[in-house]
């Protein structure tokens, strides 16, 4: 089974200065690893996802993350945010060999960008 | 194109009272999933479906929520008698469902249950 963990459930920071949202994970098999945002009164929409190859990956909104296997983490980086990005943030994983794709999320951190 | 969509978006009921959720996901996606998001937690897999078939409902309450995709398009969710506990936000997603891939799952809005 896996888990994750997101330790900082509220991120404050300042309008255009840059932030790290911090994941890590628990598996005893390979997985994928995803990043969502989930704005006020919306449902969840993907930013990124790291499925193979490089380990850095560049999603929408000028968000990236890094995967980093020995470390089992894999935490979201912004290099300047905006008001906009106030939102709340899941990591996710899914086992890569099972059939049918089954995300389990992490609990969330809440992104509070002020001005 | 249309995304996913779910009604009612809110819902107020008092307990051992029953609901019903609808979810109508993007044509063509075969896997539907119905996630339960308790206030301050991440999405929870309820169940999932391949087509009209059931793939992963190990998480769901079955002594009192079921759920059905008729036909394989439209999923309903209901609970049957409702508890406080069940005061959630309940997602629902799709995906293309192809097998062995990491097809994104696209997100409806959710429906808001408060149970009073």
């Amino acid at each position: 089974a896996q888990s994750v963990t997101q330790l900082d459930s509220q991120v404050p920071v300042f309008e255009e200065a840059p932030v790290e949202l911090r994941c890590n994970y628990s598996s005893s098999v390979s997985v994928y690893l995803f990043w969502y945002v989930q704005y006020p009164n919306q449902g969840l929409q993907l930013l990124l996802k790291y499925l193979s190859g490089s380990t850095l990956v560049k999603g929408i909104n000028g968000f990236e993350a890094e995967f980093n296997k020995s470390q089992t983490s894999f935490h979201l980086r912004k290099p300047s945010v905006h008001i906009s990005d106030t939102a709340e943030y899941f990591c996710a994983v899914s086992d890569m060999n099972t059939g049918f794709q089954k995300l389990v999320f992490g609990t969330g951190t809440r992104l509070l960008v002020s001005p | 194109e249309a995304g996913v969509a779910q009604s009612p978006r809110y819902k107020i009921i008092e307990k051992r009272q029953s609901v019903a959720f609808w979810c109508n996901p993007i044509s063509g996606h075969a896997t539907l999933y119905w996630y339960q998001q308790i206030l301050g937690q991440g999405p929870k897999l309820l169940i999932q479906f391949q087509n009209n078939g059931v793939v992963d409902d190990s998480q769901l309450p079955k002594d009192r929520f079921s759920a059905e995709r008729l036909k394989g398009v439209d999923s309903t969710l209901k609970i049957q008698p409702a508890k406080l506990e069940d005061s959630a936000v309940y997602l629902c997603a799709s995906s293309l469902g192809r097998i062995g891939s990491s097809d994104t799952q696209y997100f409806g809005p959710g429906t808001r249950l408060t149970v009073l």
